[in-house]
């Protein structure tokens, strides 16, 4: 099946400084692709749309400037969270959908999710 | 945009016995309702999914069903384990794949 691979899966960093995540689909390619994030016993909230060529778009209340999302390729999607805070602390989880024969199957395949502490 | 409401937040059963988790959606554009299971520290897991052409599916002992009228969708697990205990979401989602999810239902599963 189609999958999606998520790195690092830990980082630990310093506040101010900033951390890339990257997401890829391995054996397809996503236009679009989706990060969330999740924290402790919560759920799944959508941070912002990737989409390939064009800018990302964001969901209310998360910072563009902060959150910065680069999709520059049909493969690749990388989240930077800049100037890290520890409250920027999370699970971060990136998604794409598999368009399969036809497109519109709408599964979604996850990444394996980055966990990142600030100190 | 999408809301989606799930019930209940923890469920205890019995080993053996079936549990039922319910969710809610607003928007009719969704059209695909996955169920993902959750183990700590670890990325969602689609364990079954229905689309909104379809009124129910059913593997193994997951079933699922989907009333698109009521815009409500549960999932049915039967025969539990105690493997069987973990986070679990149900999502509502559109053509292009972007996904709400519910909060989340507890089920510790008691041997």
């Amino acid at each position: 099946g189609a999958v999606v691979s998520q790195h690092p899966s830990r980082v630990i960093c310093k506040s101010g400084t900033s951390v890339k995540i990257e997401c890829r689909s391995l054996d397809f390619q996503a236009t679009t692709m989706f990060w969330y994030r999740q924290f402790p016993k919560q759920s799944l909230m959508l941070m912002a749309t990737s989409n390939e060529g064009s800018k990302a778009t964001y969901e209310q209340g998360v910072e563009k400037d902060k959150f910065l999302i680069n999709h520059a390729s049909l493969t690749l999607s990388t989240l930077t969270v800049t100037s890290a805070h520890p409250e920027d602390s999370s699970f971060y989880i990136c998604s794409a959908r598999d368009p399969g024969p036809g497109g519109g199957t709408g599964e979604l395949f996850f990444g394996e999710g980055s966990r990142l502490t600030v100190l | 945009g999408e809301n989606v409401e799930q019930h209940p937040s923890t469920l205890s059963v019995q080993e053996g016995d079936s549990a039922v988790i319910k969710c809610t959606y607003s928007d009719s554009a969704s059209n695909y309702f996955p169920w993902y299971k959750q183990e700590l520290g670890k990325r969602p897991q689609l364990i079954i999914d229905i689309r909104s052409n379809v009124g129910e599916k059913k593997d193994q002992r997951i079933a699922v069903t989907l009333n698109k009228t009521a815009k409500h969708f549960s999932l049915h697990i039967t025969e539990t384990q105690p493997e069987d205990s973990a986070v679990y979401f149900c999502a509502a989602s559109n053509y292009a794949g972007k996904s709400t999810f519910g909060d989340g239902t507890t089920l510790t599963v008691k041997p």
